[in-house]
């Protein structure tokens, strides 16, 4: 059971480049999350899906953007790569249906991809 | 949104102490609190979530206790051992909304 897979782990961009986040779940969970991990600022939300062809913003949306053609999958893809982007960047997942059930809204994270923006 | 505040951002403890770590949040509609443990290089992992119909969970060494009243959880940690030392996470979720919201985290160490 693979869990949260994450590709690249680590990767320098030039400024203006564009690049793609792989996360794959292989947990059948229909939520799928991206968070960004800067030094003391905690975990940000950036986008996130409920299921396969819905997507929306989290809280710092502001130059990516994802896409959720199938349940297991959801990209996260950088346009026009910026400094401010530099971060260590995390897909997780969950089953999201209402928290009286067990395991409900537990996230299970990937192992991150720190991506360097010069 | 939700405001989740988390304190303190760094605490060392000697081995076998206890470690009492606290989050306050803002949105009133949260009631799920989950604890995530991250361990260098690799991404947050559940240790403990609390529903907001209980005031306290245990589980071995780690509880959480929830003052819906107040606003604030907190995570217990107890006989501490060097293995415990990572960033600690705490997070608000409502069941209408669909985000989770994180603290800044608490780097822990156990000093052996």
């Amino acid at each position: 059971n693979a869990g949260v897979t994450q590709t690249p782990k680590f990767r320098i961009l030039k400024i203006g480049q564009s690049m793609t986040l792989q996360c794959t779940q292989d947990m059948n969970h229909n939520y799928m999350y991206w968070y960004r991990q800067d030094p003391g600022m905690g975990l940000k939300l950036i986008y996130y899906s409920v299921g396969a062809g819905i997507t929306d913003k989290g809280e710092v949306p502001n130059g990516y953007n994802v896409s959720r053609s199938t349940t297991e999958d959801f990209p996260l893809r950088l346009e026009l790569a910026a400094p401010s982007q530099t971060s260590v960047y995390f897909c997780a997942s969950s089953y999201s249906y209402g928290t009286g059930r067990a395991g409900a809204n537990v996230l299970t994270f990937g192992a991150g991809s720190r991506l360097t923006v010069l | 949104g939700e405001n989740v505040e988390q304190h303190p951002s760094t605490l060392s403890v000697q081995e076998g102490d206890s470690a009492v770590i606290k989050c306050t949040y803002s949105d009133s509609a949260s009631n799920y609190f989950p604890w995530y443990k991250q361990e260098l290089g690799k991404g947050p992992q559940l240790i403990i979530d609390i529903r907001s119909n209980v005031g306290e969970k245990k589980d071995q060494r780690i509880a959480v206790t929830l003052n819906k009243t107040a606003k604030h959880f907190s995570l217990h940690i107890t006989e501490t051992q060097p293995e415990d030392s990572a960033v600690y996470f705490c997070a608000a979720k409502s069941n209408t909304g669909n985000q989770f919201y994180f603290g800044t985290g608490t780097s822990l160490t156990v000093i052996p």
